[in-house]
């Protein structure tokens, strides 16, 4: 079955910029959706964006101006940026891929997050 | 923004009783295709999420038929008809109408 590795620096500085990768391994990374999630420390989830393997992305509005989610299908990877971090940008960050249900009556489908990796800790400090 | 909020938020639970948590939306998650956006994800201990419900009451594969989603425009319910020990962990419910947003959580635990 299809699984999820995120891959990644630890330990990032103030002011610079966090950049994941997601290996996709088990499948290919065509005809889904793929997203980052995060977790700060002994808090909840929060979502972060989601791309589609055609490359058309959608980011959390709180994030917007400093995320970018870009795929690679030779690679059967995603990666995700996030420039300027702080301390408040010390998380768990995972990625999942986006499953998806027909919805009767309708062309388009439905995208719920149904593989998930096992996360990679990043902490921002000098 | 769509704002989600959960009670209770730390649920203790005797196995074999039902447990049940509670998602409210600031505003409805009914789509006009007539489905209404709403997930619950389960996070046990040391693990990554995984998905339970999908569209309020779809169970995810593989997830026991003792858990079942319901509900309708801003609120919604996660129900476990009967708790088992594997069940620890805590409960997010998740908007999907307008971007993604979760609740606080809830954890629940074994008395």
């Amino acid at each position: 079955q299809v699984q999820l590795q995120e891959s990644g620096p630890g330990l990032v500085k103030p002011s610079e910029t966090l950049s994941l990768t997601c290996t996709v391994s088990g499948g290919s990374i065509s005809s889904y959706y793929w997203s980052w999630i995060r977790q700060p420390p002994g808090k909840g989830l929060e979502w972060i964006g989601y791309i589609h393997y055609s490359g058309s992305t959608q980011y959390n509005p709180s994030l917007k101006s400093r995320v970018t989610i870009s795929v690679d299908s030779s690679k059967n990877q995603f990666s995700l940026m996030l420039t300027s971090v702080t301390a408040a940008d010390t998380a768990v960050y995972y990625c999942a891929r986006l499953n998806y249900e027909t919805l009767a009556g309708y062309s388009n489908n439905y995208h719920y997050m149904g593989v998930w990796g096992k996360g990679t800790t990043v902490t921002v400090s000098s | 923004d769509i704002v989600v909020t959960q009670s209770p938020l730390s649920l203790p639970v005797t196995p074999g009783e039902p447990a049940s948590i509670s998602c409210r939306s600031s505003q409805s998650l009914l789509h006009s295709n007539g489905y209404t956006y709403l997930d619950w994800y389960l996070q046990k201990p040391g693990q990554s999420p995984q998905v339970l419900i999908y569209l309020t009451s779809n169970r995810a594969s593989g997830v026991p038929d003792r858990f079942s989603g319901s509900g309708s425009g801003t609120d919604f319910t996660l129900k476990i008809s009967r708790v088992e020990a594997e069940d620890v962990g805590v409960y997010y419910c998740m908007q999907s109408l307008q971007s993604r947003t979760f609740g606080q959580g809830t954890k629940l635990e074994i008395k």
